[in-house]
C-alpha cells in the first residue's frame, strides 16, 4: 500500500525559505519509472502543479515558480524535500505530495497535505 | 506552458442528472489527460486518465472522452456522493491543471 505524508511550519514570515518533507511508503524512488511531485492549492483556488522529481535524480520545476523551487530526493530515507525560497502571502496554501504512477504517468496517490500560512 | 480552460465554472444539476464537464488544451495533448473529483477539506481523487481510462473502484456512472485539445467528463446519473468540485489535468508536456468545475445541488 503506497502513502504518502507532507511535513513542514504551519507559518512562515514573507521572504522567509519554505521547507516541506514528503515521507513515502509502498514504493521505492529507485524503480524505473517512478517519480513524486509536489502540488499545491490556494484556499478556494485550483490546483498548481509544483516541481517533480524522478527515480533517475532527474527534476522538473514549473515555469513561472522554477527559480525559487528546489527538489530532492533521499531514496534511503524515502523523502523528497522541497524548498521554496522567498516566500509571500500569496503563496498561503496546502501543500501536497503525490506518487506519480510509473506505467500509467498519473498522479494516483496524494500525501493529505499540509496546510502553510504565510503571515508576519 | 499549456493551458486547460474547464466550462463551465460551477454547474447546478439535482441527482439523477446527466452532468457533462467540457476541459480544452491550449494545445494537443494526445489523450494525456486525467479528472479528479475533490471534495471540501479532501485530497484530490483521481477518476479517469488517459482521457477514458476509468480508475479501479471509481463508479462506472463516471466516464471520460476526448482526444487532442477536447475532452469532456460524463456523469451518467448523478448521485448525492457526486457534490463536488471536478479538475481536469494535462500530462502530456509537464503538467497542468483546469481551474475547476463546482457540481452543485440545484
Amino acid at each position: 500500500q503506497i502513502t504518502l505524508k507532507e511535513s513542514g511550519p504551519t507559518v512562515v514570515k514573507p521572504t522567509q525559505t519554505l521547507t516541506l518533507t514528503c515521507i513515502f511508503s509502498g514504493f521505492s524512488l529507485n524503480t524505473s519509472g517512478v517519480a513524486v511531485v509536489w502540488i499545491r492549492q490556494p484556499p478556494g483556488k485550483a490546483l498548481e502543479w509544483l516541481a517533480l522529481i524522478y527515480w533517475d535524480d532527474d527534476k522538473r520545476y514549473s515555469s513561472s515558480l522554477k527559480n525559487r523551487l528546489t527538489i530532492t530526493k533521499d531514496t534511503s530515507k524515502n523523502q523528497v524535500v522541497l524548498t521554496m525560497t522567498n516566500m509571500d502571502p500569496v503563496d498561503t496554501a496546502t501543500y501536497y505530495c503525490a506518487h506519480r504512477d510509473a506505467t500509467r504517468r498519473v498522479f494516483g496517490i496524494w500525501g493529505q497535505g499540509t496546510m502553510v500560512t504565510v503571515s508576519s | 506552458d499549456i493551458q486547460m480552460t474547464q466550462s463551465p465554472s460551477t454547474l447546478s444539476a439535482s441527482v439523477g442528472d446527466r452532468v457533462t464537464i467540457t476541459c480544452r488544451a491550449s494545445q494537443a495533448i494526445n489523450v494525456w489527460l486525467a479528472w479528479f473529483q475533490q471534495k471540501p477539506g479532501k485530497v484530490p481523487k483521481l477518476l479517469i486518465y488517459k482521457a477514458s481510462s476509468l480508475e479501479s473502484g471509481v463508479p462506472s456512472r463516471f466516464s471520460g472522452s476526448g482526444s487532442g485539445t477536447e475532452f469532456t467528463l460524463t456523469i451518467s446519473s448523478l448521485q448525492p456522493d457526486d457534490f463536488a468540485t471536478y479538475y481536469c489535468q494535462q500530462y502530456n508536456t509537464h503538467w497542468t491543471f483546469g481551474q475547476g468545475t463546482k457540481v452543485e445541488i440545484k
